[in-house]
């Protein structure tokens, strides 16, 4: 079975600070994922990586920023954190056209 | 510029009736699509997935039809079951120029089946 894990459930932060989100998967696919979700809008994508130390923006990039020195962990940062990013943040890795999906990190920033 | 739409945020069935979902896309480059489900405080789970090459793909009690022409795929669960009470996207994907897979998302559908 493919596991991929999130750092954090839930996650509250306050204005500006610097927010570190971690995902791990143990599948070792090349293709790996950052979306939000929110209500209305359905997932979208943030940042993408198809291989390590690569990294391509998505449709929503802005604020965030990503790592990936390991094939297995993929992390997004959020440089200095926005009441308006407040959202659900999900990571997905793939190998072929479907993706696995974490369970997801519910981030409040205040 | 939303790509595919969902144009029903919520849907009620009854427990043995058939639900349908329905997607719309927009753009001609997409050739691959997608459905997933997701359970609240879960991520979404892969469900099924269809060809551009194809009209229809089964399995077992889900179906997804494909309308080209037409730019609309639609899912139909048939019996519809309480278990498949969730939030139902559809997702529509096409290589890009780089030859990355470019996925995008539709809003969701919140299907809730009464017993």
């Amino acid at each position: 079975d493919v596991k991929v894990t999130q750092s954090s459930r839930y996650l509250v932060k306050r204005t500006g600070e610097k927010v570190f989100l971690e995902c791990v998967q143990d599948m070792d696919h090349e293709n790996m994922f950052w979306y939000r979700q929110d209500p209305g809008l359905g997932l979208r994508l943030i940042y993408f990586s198809y291989d390590v130390k690569m990294k391509e923006k998505g449709d929503i990039p802005e604020g965030y920023s990503v790592s990936r020195e390991k094939k297995e962990r993929f992390s997004l940062i959020l440089e200095s954190a926005s009441t308006n990013q407040t959202s659900m943040y999900l990571c997905a890795s793939s190998l072929a056209r479907s993706q696995y999906f974490g369970p997801g990190t519910r981030l409040t920033v205040t | 510029d939303q790509q595919v739409k969902q144009n029903s945020p919520s849907l009620s069935v009854q427990e043995g009736r058939i639900s349908i979902l329905n997607c719309d896309y927009t753009n001609s480059m997409f050739d691959y699509f997608l459905w997933y489900k997701k359970y609240p405080a879960e991520g979404p789970t892969f469900l099924i997935s269809i060809s551009s090459i194809k009209d229809k793909n089964e399995d077992g009690r889900f179906t997804v039809f494909l309308n080209k022409s037409a730019k609309h795929l639609s899912l139909h669960i048939v019996p519809s079951q309480p278990g498949d009470s969730a939030v139902y996207f559809c997702a529509a994907s096409y290589s890009n120029s780089g030859g990355y897979q470019k996925v995008t998302f539709g809003t969701g559908t919140k299907l809730q089946v009464i017993p």
